[in-house]
């Protein structure tokens, strides 16, 4: 029972590429989240899903696009990448809508 | 929104009872109270949600007055790896993960 995996760890985007952020949880969560965390700040939701093939917009999702085609995974997309967009990104998952949220470890996203 | 306000940083002894108090003067009727807490490189961990009165678990106690505008986690005798940030969250649950809210949270520091 591996929890939430989020893949990759670390990436080292320059401006205008795209790339792919997977998370993955293998509790059966109907729910799943993803926040970025910038240095020494709280998490701020990015979009959020309540099940499969729905999504929602959190509190900052300009720049992000996401897309939940299985229950087990949540991607998160950066169509063309900003140096603004340099942050940790953690992907969440709970059983219930905003209770009791399990955290991946986290990816931390470098973009020059 | 309910804004939360909490003590930037915290510093205890081992052995000894800390308590982290969180102010939300507009908590509205239907919001609950979580705390989070997270270690350097990790995503955040619950610890305790709840709506009024106290609540206990094995690892906190959660302390919420009659007029629900703050609210304290107690840590009854903190250890070294009790050193970390801790978020207060105050919002909807079950209803709407877009109200969800992670503040700048409390760094706590336990010296031996």
């Amino acid at each position: 029972n591996a929890g939430v995996t989020q893949t990759p760890k670390f990436r080292v985007l320059k401006t205008g590429q795209s790339m792919t952020l997977l998370c993955a949880q293998d509790m059966n969560h109907e729910y799943m989240y993803w926040y970025r965390q910038d240095p020494g700040m709280g998490l701020r939701l990015i979009h959020y899903s309540v099940g499969e093939g729905t999504t929602a917009k959190g509190e900052v999702p300009d720049g992000y696009n996401v897309s939940r085609l299985k229950k087990q995974n949540f991607l998160l997309g950066l169509e063309s990448a900003a140096p603004s967009q340099t942050s940790v990104y953690f992907c969440a998952s709970s059983y219930f809508l905003a209770v009791d949220q399990y955290f991946g470890a986290g990816t931390r996203l470098s973009v020059l | 929104l309910a804004k939360t306000t909490q003590p930037i940083s915290m510093d205890s002894y081992e052995g000894q009872e800390v308590n982290i108090t969180c102010s939300h003067n507009n908590i509205a009727t239907n919001d609950y109270i979580t705390w989070y807490q997270q270690f350097p490189s990790q995503g955040p961990r619950f610890i305790i949600q709840g709506y009024k009165t106290k609540v206990t678990n094995e690892v906190a106690s959660l302390f919420i007055p009659a007029d629900r505008k703050s609210s304290t986690l107690s840590l009854p005798r903190v250890s070294l790896s009790d050193t970390a940030v801790y978020y207060c969250l105050v919002g909807e649950i079950y209803s709407s993960a877009s109200k969800i809210i992670f503040g700048s949270g409390t760094r706590l520091s336990i010296r031996p």
